[in-house]
């Protein structure tokens, strides 16, 4: 079974710095796909970025960008201009032939003004 | 023009009682999941249609029943309700089985506490 691993319960970051989030998982799959959402106080889950694992170029999106090492399979996030809206906690998923997403630990993420 | 949508958001309830939580998406979406988030925060796959057919069954309780109507639609029941259900139910949706890589969206989540 495919596990993924936070272990950063918290972290913390000033405004406009940068910081950047782990994620581990293990699986013997070759084709799947990797997830960070995000669950700001609202309770409301937003997807934040994804990546193809067949797809060696990291993606981003806008301040977020991922650093996926496939062979190590790490799977971080990278937070750019730290803003107070980015305060949430911050799921790593993962998703293979299964179709169901597996779920990090969560990492509580606080932006110090 | 909300996507996923969950009814109610709170649901405060006596052990022993018989609920629901209804979840609704207008995305068009083929495949749609329950997951459950714990007081630890801790997300986890309990139930998958895709178009009206069980596809996942995660060792829940029987005493949770989903129920799909429709594609847009995915409710869940629960019988005999028991403290330990208390957590946040999230449902989400996404095009279907086509590969790995549909991203799922979420509902608000429905906060249920049994007392």
């Amino acid at each position: 079974a495919q596990t993924v691993t936070q272990s950063q319960p918290e972290m913390s970051v000033q405004e406009a710095e940068t910081v950047t989030l782990s994620c581990t998982y293990d699986t013997s799959e070759s084709d799947y796909y990797l997830f960070w959402y995000k669950q700001p106080p609202s309770r409301q889950m937003i997807l934040v970025i994804r990546q193809e694992a067949y797809k060696q170029q990291n993606a981003t999106e806008n301040r977020f960008s991922v650093n996926f090492q496939k062979a190590a399979k790490s799977f971080s996030l990278k937070i750019s201009d730290s803003q107070l809206g980015d305060a949430a906690m911050y799921f790593c998923a993962y998703r293979g032939g299964a179709q169901k997403l597996v779920f990090g630990q969560g990492t509580r993420l606080t932006i110090n003004p | 023009d909300t996507a996923v949508s969950q009814t109610p958001k709170y649901l405060v309830t006596q052990m022993g009682n018989d609920k629901s939580i209804k979840c609704e998406q207008n995305l068009g979406h083929d495949t749609m999941y329950w997951y459950k988030q714990d007081s630890k925060k801790f997300l986890k796959i309990m139930f998958s249609y895709n178009n009206k057919e069980l596809i996942i069954n995660e060792t829940v309780p029987n005493r949770f029943s989903p129920k799909s109507p429709d594609k847009a639609h995915l409710n869940l029941h629960i019988n005999s309700l028991e403290l330990g259900d208390s957590a946040v139910y999230f449902c989400a949706s996404s095009y279907g089985l086509a590969g790995a890589g549909d991203t799922q969206y979420f509902g608000p989540g429905t906060r249920l506490t049994v007392l």
